[in-house]
């Protein structure tokens, strides 16, 4: 079956610092990946998509990277700040008005 | 713009009843997309609906239904609770074609069936 994954562990980071977040999936061939923000108790917050056909997309302090042969994504925020931490989802459309979701990494930066 | 509006924010529902959970989505937007998310299984697809047409459903009982209006509003009805599905419920809106602007979420409601 479909399957997504991401580190289930929080990840510490020194403020100012690159944290990298990784996103892998297996058993599907997605059309574009999503990347979304969640603070607690709020809805998730659209950050970046990246096409299959598209290797790498930034926005600002962000930047994805979609590599189709490993089936693997990952999220960098460079120049990290406090305000960065929360949790960050990855997500797969499965060309069926879906997205599947992975079960996403806490980010904490510490000042 | 305005956002997506979740209606209510908090319920607290007994075993057995049923809930209605309301949705708007964002001017424009004729998809909406509802999802169940719970600390031990993530987000969960439940439907989707487009232009008052439900595209594809989730592997939720028939207890979960829902629908969508002619104003692109949409409902969620989960009849005879179960403790189990105590959860935050986020509904999400899109153009309903592929995009760079992904979903926009809701702040949720927050079930808790008791």
């Amino acid at each position: 079956s479909q399957k997504i994954e991401q580190n289930s562990e929080a990840l510490n980071i020194q403020e100012g610092k690159t944290a990298t977040l990784t996103c892998n999936y297996t058993n599907y061939s997605p059309a574009y990946l999503q990347w979304y923000r969640q603070d607690p108790g709020r809805g998730p917050v659209f950050l970046l998509l990246i096409r299959e056909n598209e290797k790498e997309k930034r926005k600002e302090r962000l930047k994805v990277t979609f590599d189709t042969t490993l089936k693997q994504s990952l999220f960098h925020v460079t120049a990290s700040q406090p305000a960065d931490s929360a949790t960050y989802l990855c997500a797969l459309d499965n060309s069926n008005y879906q997205l599947i979701w992975g079960a996403g990494t806490k980010l904490i930066i510490k000042p | 713009k305005a956002g997506v509006t979740q209606t209510p924010r908090y319920l607290i529902k007994t075993r057995g009843q049923q809930v209605t959970l309301s949705c708007s989505p964002i001017s424009g937007h004729r998809s909406v997309s509802w999802y169940q998310q719970t600390p031990g299984q993530g987000l969960q697809f439940l439907f989707e609906y487009f232009s008052e047409t439900q595209r594809n459903k989730g592997n939720f009982p028939g207890r979960f239904s829902g629908r969508q209006f002619s104003n692109s509003r949409s409902e969620m009805n989960v009849s005879t609770l179960e403790l189990g599905d105590s959860a935050l419920y986020l509904c999400a809106s899109s153009l309903g074609t592929l995009s760079s602007y992904g979903y926009t979420f809701g702040s949720g409601t927050r079930l808790t069936v008791v």
